[in-house]
């Protein structure tokens, strides 16, 4: 069966700039949660989705949002770019009954 | 919230030696704390997890232990081969409900031949 799917792989933006990132999860998982990897920092949880509703939020500011399909795909967006938001964003799908999390290969972001 | 610190940042073995990485965490409601391994440009991908109602679990040559009172878990990779040289973060799912994970800030192991 498909993985977990993330679109586009790689993005450059300018600062200021917004944009939206997309994962498809594995058939059958409803929980969709995501993460920005970084050198420093290692993997922080962004937010989680589960039946179109936020279930989880991790600490990062009002620019970081996100929303879950009926379908489960779920996109996060970030508005206002800063050169700090340059990153790996991973996403990752579960089912409720079974918490292992399966990552996507990621969106490298790159904001100049 | 849930917080998870990972020690050491760095590990360098040699072929074979056992390497051994420590997590604490914060929230004594979290009941779920995976392993995953990310080898350079790759997505992590889970090698072991373990619940909180189990002290220890074992698969093949890597083992994870669980102190709930102290509130720790380790992984342990026995016979070391140049192919455990990849970053592993260990993490904890925060509180009961949901399937997020809080990450430590990983582990680079380097095993050399």
């Amino acid at each position: 069966k498909a993985g977990v799917t993330q679109t586009p792989r790689y993005l450059i933006k300018t600062r200021g700039q917004q944009v939206t990132l997309s994962c498809s999860p594995i058939s059958g998982h409803r929980s969709v949660s995501w993460y920005q990897q970084t050198p420093g920092q290692g993997l922080q949880f962004l937010f989680e989705y589960f039946s179109e509703t936020q279930r989880n939020k991790g600490n990062f500011p009002g620019r970081f949002s996100g929303r879950q399909f009926s379908n489960s795909r779920s996109e996060m967006n970030v508005s206002t770019l800063e050169l700090g938001d340059s990153a790996l964003y991973l996403c990752a799908s579960s089912t409720p009954s079974n918490t292992e999390a399966f990552f996507g290969q990621g969106t490298r972001l790159t904001v100049v | 919230g849930e917080n998870v610190e990972q020690h050491p940042s760095t590990l360098s073995v040699q072929e074979g030696d056992s390497a051994v990485i420590k997590c604490t965490y914060s929230d004594s409601a979290s009941n779920y704390f995976p392993w995953y391994k990310q080898e350079l440009g790759k997505r992590p991908q889970l090698i072991i997890d373990i619940r909180s109602n189990v002290g220890e679990k074992k698969d093949q040559r890597i083992a994870v232990t669980l102190n709930k009172t102290a509130k720790h878990f380790s992984l342990h990779i026995t016979e070391t081969q140049p192919e455990d040289s990849a970053v592993y973060f260990c993490a904890a799912r925060e509180g009961q409900a949901g399937t997020a994970l809080i990450f430590g800030k990983g582990t680079t192991l380097s095993v050399s031949s």
